[in-house]
């Protein structure tokens, strides 16, 4: 059974930098990518962008590039979403999912809560 | 960059009915890449049809995803009082993979 493992949630303050990750676990290696989506609460999805494990292409959502860096190191099926600079906006839930090409997102982490308050 | 426009806002029926929820798309989607979720409150989503017909694994054949041209429907029948949920569609056929803004279906 593929199982997305997610970091748990944290509380930052604005500036701080900040790593979420996001694990793949009861997969083999193989031709998929992992991808992250935002949802502030009460509000709809938002899709950040995209890894490929094994080459690292990214695909981002123009919205959030530059802004955040999507990462990944395919020796232990992890990707990385990484912010240098977090704002009070950034405050929300971030998934992890399992995007396979012809499939999308079918497989999904729990979410991790990011809180960014003075 | 591809608009997904979801319609209605709220769905409001009873359980035992039918439900039709639409997905209009601002531009054609490569290879018919039409994903719909469902996602509960305090729930990650979870992947109902890709594809724009296909159900994923363990969805009951309540669920039906259909398409006409730039326009997707999911459609449900027989509503269980499970169904009730927020539903999202999103197109991954070219980048960014944006998703819908979501139709809530809700208990009359």
């Amino acid at each position: 059974e593929v199982q997305v493992v997610q970091s748990g949630a944290v509380v930052k303050k604005p500036g701080e930098s900040l790593r979420l990750s996001c694990q793949i676990s009861g997969y083999g290696l193989s031709r998929y990518w992992i991808g992250w989506v935002r949802q502030v609460p009460g509000k709809g999805l938002e899709w950040m962008g995209i890894i490929y494990p094994r080459d690292s292409e990214t695909r981002y959502n123009p919205s959030f590039e530059g802004h955040v860096t999507i990462s990944a190191d395919n020796s232990i099926t992890t990707a990385y979403l990484q912010w240098s600079s977090l704002k009070a906006s950034d405050t929300a839930i971030y998934y992890c999912a399992r995007h396979v090409s012809l499939a999308a997102f079918d497989v999904w982490g729990r979410g991790t809560l990011v809180t960014v308050s003075s | 960059e591809i608009v997904l426009t979801q319609s209605p806002g709220t769905l409001s029926l009873s359980p035992g009915e039918s439900a039709s929820l639409s997905c209009r798309a601002s531009q054609r989607v490569y290879s018919s890449y039409l994903a719909w979720y469902q996602q509960k409150p305090g729930q990650a989503p979870r992947l109902l049809i890709y594809g724009a017909t296909t159900r994923a694994t363990g969805i009951p054949d309540r669920f039906s995803g259909s398409e006409s041209g730039t326009d997707f429907t999911l459609t449900i029948t027989r509503l269980e009082p499970e169904d009730f949920a927020v539903y999202y569609c999103q197109q991954y056929g070219d980048s960014p993979y944006a998703f819908g803004q979501g139709t809530k279906l809700e208990i009359k």
